[in-house]
């Protein structure tokens, strides 16, 4: 089945500093999504991408949808110390269980005030 | 908008037991929810998806008898594990989607801790 390559792990920066994370994958989706998870929170959606190219902003963060489509990233620039979370991506195809999200493994990140 | 809510947020049970989660669209009509398991510092894992009034596709390796899935209405399905063992402890988390077939945003509840003694 696809699968999702996210990098890097984990990330411990200081506060103000630029984040950026990745995710690839082995085939094509129509849709990325990147979602933020808090400790023994369900996640919640950040950005959603739905065309190859696509560079969308949501205030300090911006991810793009690679030409390709199988690949995104997600920045955060000036991060401050509510950006700590997991950081998951996700691919999405449409129609029946292609409709499914397929997650990456997530990107920790720590933020030193 | 878009709020999906799940109850009850973290449940303690016995070994052998059952326990009911529900999971909630709170302000908009739910064609298809998703049941996902997560075990800690570990990705989300799809367990099943939920269309009203039809029964529940599970994922290769989840087993249909022991998770109970109910979509009774637009606002509401329910997960049922049954017969709960130490190995069931887990996060469930719901999310909602408007399209058939989920081919569209998937607004997630807060999740419910399990914990089987």
């Amino acid at each position: 089945g696809q699968q999702l390559n996210q990098s890097p792990q984990s990330m411990f920066i200081q506060e103000g500093e630029d984040v950026s994370m990745n995710c690839t994958s082995s085939s094509i989706f129509n849709t990325w999504l990147w979602y933020k998870q808090d400790p023994g929170e369900g996640p919640v959606l950040l950005i959603a991408l739905y065309k190859a190219g696509e560079l969308t902003s949501n205030g300090r963060l911006t991810a793009q949808f690679g030409i390709t489509r199988k690949d995104s990233f997600l920045n955060i620039s000036a991060s401050i110390p509510s950006d700590v979370g997991i950081y998951f991506c996700a691919g999405q195809n449409y129609g029946g269980s292609q409709g499914n999200l397929i997650f990456g493994k997530g990107t920790k990140l720590s933020v030193k005030p | 908008g878009a709020v999906v809510s799940q109850h009850p947020s973290w449940v303690i049970c016995k070994s052998g037991t059952s326990v009911k989660i529900e999971c909630r669209s709170l302000d908009f009509q739910a064609t298809t929810m998703f049941w996902y398991r997560q075990f800690p510092k570990q990705s989300l894992m799809l367990m099943a998806t939920s269309n009203e009034g039809s029964k529940a596709t599970y994922e290769q390796g989840v087993e249909k008898d022991k998770f109970l899935i109910n979509h009774a209405s637009l606002t509401l399905s329910t997960l049922t594990v049954t017969s709960a063992h130490p190995e069931d402890s887990s996060f469930y988390i719901c999310s909602a989607s408007t399209a058939s077939g989920g081919g569209d945003t998937q607004y997630f509840g807060p999740g419910t801790r399990l914990t089987v003694l």
